[in-house]
């Protein structure tokens, strides 16, 4: 079964920092690109940011919300995705999802998402 | 920064068709793709590059692009397609990725 399962949500004051995971099976995860995608409370969907696979590099791109603060990184070795968020504020509380992008060609889309794990940023 | 306008609410009746539309001044450049989400659930693709539908995914369901705006349409809605729709894209480069606000399709 194409699975992907987040980690590592919680409670973290203002300023601090948490890592989340995403772990991967049923899939060639090496393969694709993996992105990030957060729900606040009541809100809507709202992107976090990317990393390519290994054939471009590795590559990351950010959200404006986010860049200097977070990291993405992946571990194709053990199948997972990572999240290090730093320098949190209370507008990061949500929900934050890891989600494939779909390996078809000129295709973005987000075809298997995980649950969701939750991190409130509160003091 | 880039946005995608959805509007907030839709209501049908069953049986009737829903049209969600999604205005983007990137559209025409960019594909679009939307989301299924029900309470306390992930999102679900039910479409891709605008009009492609997965498998799994009824074929109430379609996707269309005309300019600047694409449109979710379900045809013959049921009960079961209450929930929130999300379009998503990306900006004129391609690089940056966006959802729209969403909107709640509420089968009266």
């Amino acid at each position: 079964e194409v699975q992907l399962v987040e980690s590592g949500g919680g409670l973290v004051q203002p300023g601090g920092s948490l890592r989340l995971s995403c772990a991967a099976s049923g899939f060639t995860f090496s393969d694709h690109y993996m992105d990030w995608v957060r729900q606040a409370p009541g809100k809507g969907l709202e992107w976090v940011g990317r990393t390519r696979n290994k054939a471009n590099s590795y590559t990351t791109e950010y959200a404006a919300s986010v860049k200097g603060r977070f990291t993405i990184s992946r571990d194709d070795s053990k199948n997972s995705l990572y999240l290090q968020m730093n320098s949190l504020k209370t507008e990061d509380t949500a929900v934050y999802y890891c989600a494939r992008v779909s390996i078809m060609i000129n295709s973005d889309a987000f075809d298997i998402w995980g649950q969701g794990t939750m991190v409130t940023v509160s003091s | 920064s880039y946005e995608l306008t959805q509007p907030p609410s839709v209501s049908v009746s069953p049986g009737q068709t829903a049209r969600i539309t999604c205005s983007g001044d990137a559209l025409p450049k960019q594909y679009a793709y939307w989301y299924q989400q029900k309470p306390g659930q992930a999102p679900v693709l039910v479409i891709y590059k605008d009009s492609e539908r997965p498998s799994g995914i009824p074929e109430r369901f379609s996707g269309s692009s005309s300019g600047t705006t694409v449109t979710l349409t379900i045809s013959g809605v049921q009960a079961e397609d209450e929930a929130d729709y999300y379009c998503q894209s990306a900006d004129s480069s391609g690089t940056y990725k966006v959802f729209g606000g969403g909107t709640k399709l509420t089968v009266l």
